[in-house]
């Protein structure tokens, strides 16, 4: 699977937009970009996931670049609840590989 | 629907003791899976399995069985705990290669 580099943390205020860099440059063609997140120790959370184009549900929205070398992660709208440790994983199959995530703190 | 249970939600162990983490799942999903996540870091993949009758090893199973004889349910087996299988369990399920959907976890400490 290919790896994915995230920043360890990053501060947003209260209201505004989230963004979450990944980086993923050893991406096979054939495989997706997922965001899950964990809540203070609860149980992963699926967020959305894309192959190539951009992708937005009622979360969040994914922008894969052209290359599919990156991507980010769009909270438009940050709220508190929001705070929490943010998995960019890519893979072709159900076995998900997570690293250590950006820890995402939510301001007021 | 209650998602995905998991029982107990917190356990201590002296060493060398055997315990079973219970999983359950009433979302009739055929794939599940069995992680661990120790302090600080992600989840590592231990088991998975893709229907009842079924299972495989992940990333790190090493001191771990599972068995899937129904679609439900997904325990897994510690048979000789030691100090380094401390850490949150955690299992999931998915419809085939779809969404994983996580339970709460399961608190394990060996001492």
């Amino acid at each position: 699977d290919a790896k994915t580099t995230q920043p360890t943390s990053m501060d947003c205020a209260e209201g505004r937009a989230a963004n979450l860099p990944c980086n993923h440059s050893t991406i096979s063609g054939n495989e997706y970009v997922y965001w899950y997140r964990q809540i203070h120790s609860q149980g992963p959370q699926y967020i959305i996931h894309g192959l190539k184009n951009n992708e937005t549900n009622e979360m969040a929205s994914l922008i894969i670049t052209e290359d599919r070398k990156s991507s980010t992660l769009i909270l438009p709208h940050a709220t508190l609840r929001d705070t929490a440790v943010y998995y960019c994983i890519v893979g072709t199959d159900y076995k998900l590989s997570f690293g250590a995530g950006t820890t995402v703190t939510v301001r007021a | 629907n209650a998602g995905v249970t998991q029982t107990p939600k917190f356990r201590i162990l002296k060493i060398g003791q055997s315990m079973t983490l219970q999983c359950t799942q009433d979302m009739n999903h055929n794939y599940m899976y069995w992680y661990r996540q120790d302090p600080g870091m992600g989840l590592k993949l231990i088991y998975y399995s893709v229907g009842a009758g079924i299972t495989d090893k992940g990333e790190v199973p090493n001191g771990y069985n599972v068995s899937r004889s129904t679609t439900e349910d997904f325990p897994l087996r510690l048979e000789l705990a030691a100090p380094s299988q401390t850490s949150v369990y955690f299992c999931a399920s998915s419809y085939l290669d779809e969404t994983q959907y996580f339970g709460p976890g399961t608190r394990l400490l060996v001492l």
